[in-house]
């Protein structure tokens, strides 16, 4: 067990529909990252937050967003849901960025996302 | 811009045969890089790791790696296989130099081990 917690484990909903996925990182770590892997794209990073700011960005759709809340945890909102949209979404968190270099991820279980 | 390539999406071994998963890398500078495991069903968890200290690295389950920069390589080994082995391996580089930042996944490669 990471010690980080994503909710829900499995969602399914329709097409053009918007979902939150919700993850609690390790106690006491600041930054959240949150992935998407996909069968065709693989593991993706989306975007980081370190302690309540948007800290880096990779492949984030403009109908995605994400935030950190005062008390470290973070959602993923995901709007106008397509087919191409199901996934596993990953969130990760580690202990507080030092410089440039972040220290180590752990990962939670994943939300499967299903868009029917 | 730092990638990694993985050159096997499937490796297939017996029980107590040694392991090896092939990885490439591509980098404008020492990277920082990693091997992560996917059990079905459970996140990932970091298996090793190097960032540019000693370039044979050990990890946990008796798993290790060795970075080679003449031949921009990070191939995972393990002397003998055991059934718990059998899961999905990454390859990752991270864009930080020293850092976790950013982490680029290779492809995965599927280990499965048979009896």
């Amino acid at each position: 067990d990471s010690g980080v917690t994503q909710t829900p484990k499995h969602l399914i909903t329709a097409t053009g529909q918007r979902v939150t996925l919700r993850c609690s990182p390790r106690s006491g770590d600041l930054s959240v990252y949150w992935y998407q892997q996909s069968l065709d794209q693989g593991l993706q990073f989306l975007i980081q937050y370190y302690n309540g700011e948007e800290r880096a960005k990779g492949n984030i759709l403009e109908r995605f967003s994400a935030q950190q809340f005062p008390d470290l945890h973070s959602e993923l909102n995901l709007s106008s849901l397509e087919l191409g949209d199901s996934a596993l979404y990953f969130c990760a968190s580690s202990a507080q960025v030092t410089g440039l270099a972040a220290n180590e991820q752990f990962f939670g279980p994943g939300t499967r996302l299903t868009v029917l | 811009a730092q990638s990694v390539t993985q050159l096997d999406s499937h490796v297939s071994v017996s029980e107590g045969t040694p392991v090896l998963l092939r990885c490439n890398y591509s980098s404008s500078y020492s990277p920082s890089l990693f091997w992560y495991v996917q059990h079905p069903n459970k996140g990932l968890q970091l298996l090793l790791k190097y960032t540019s200290a000693a370039t044979l690295v050990k990890g946990i389950n008796g798993f290790e790696a060795e970075f080679k920069k003449s031949e921009t390589s990070f191939h995972l080994t393990k002397p003998s296989a055991h059934m718990s082995d059998a899961a999905e391996y990454f390859c990752v580089v991270s864009e930080v130099p020293g850092g976790y930042n950013k982490l680029i996944f290779g492809a995965g490669t599927r280990l499965a081990v048979h009896p």
